[in-house]
């Protein structure tokens, strides 16, 4: 398995552009999170799926920020009209059913993210 | 909701010992986890209390005391790729809901 992968890794785009990042989990995960970073602060969560199912959206994501899970393998987040204040590191986990591993969903698996710089 | 604290920042010398504590306040309690980050890369677990006491890593080990929603890591023989930021987390309201996570604390090391 080669971790959590993301894709793009970079992309600058205009303001009221959308974008779409895409987050390949580990395969035996059956959890996938987004997060949202900017410098110096922690990851700031946006959205969990188990399976197909978004189960937790934070109270923070707004309407312009969408995700999708459909076979409950990969994941996309789209961000709508965006604005320069969406300039973050979009990161993407994904973790383990409870009981499997280590913690099960306390250890989440990292990816290495997504940079949007918005112009 | 929930809300964690942690220092923004502590330094040290290559060798020493340094502590990183954490207070939380959490509707339901379903564990405290600690991350480390690297500039530039993304944050990977170092390790998880779900009970009371002192769990031991190597040279890290992490300590939780429910009672007084308080937690710590320690970082022991501090080595210079140490330097990192380091988060404590924990989940949410219900069993099964994401890791919300701290402001994190730089540690710097130096020779």
């Amino acid at each position: 398995d080669t971790g959590v992968s993301q894709d793009p890794r970079h992309k600058i785009t205009k303001r009221g552009q959308n974008v779409t990042f895409r987050c390949d989990p580990i395969s035996e995960h059956n959890r996938l999170y987004w997060y949202r970073q900017t410098l110096g602060q922690g990851p700031e969560f946006l959205t969990y799926f188990q399976n197909e199912a978004q189960l937790e959206k934070s109270r923070l994501l707004s309407d312009r920020f969408s995700a999708e899970r459909p076979k409950g393998s990969f994941s996309t987040l789209e961000i709508q009209r965006t604005e320069q204040g969406d300039s973050a590191m979009y990161l993407c986990a994904s973790s383990p059913p409870p009981g499997r591993g280590s913690s099960g969903a306390n250890v989440l698996t990292f990816g290495a993210g997504s940079r949007l710089t918005v112009l | 909701g929930q809300s964690l604290e942690q220092p923004s920042e502590v330094t040290a010398v290559e060798g020493a010992i340094v502590q990183i504590n954490c207070t939380y306040q959490t509707s339901g309690f379903y564990g405290l986890s600690w991350y480390q980050q690297h500039d530039g890369g993304a944050p990977t677990f170092l390790s998880y209390n779900a009970l009371d006491g002192l769990e031991e890593t190597g040279r890290f080990s992490s300590f939780l005391s429910r009672s007084d929603s308080y937690g710590y890591l320690l970082l022991q023989e501090l080595q210079m790729k140490d330097s990192a930021s380091y988060f404590c987390a924990v989940r949410g309201r219900q069993a099964g809901t994401a890791l919300i996570f701290g402001k994190g604390t730089t540690l710097s090391v130096s020779s």
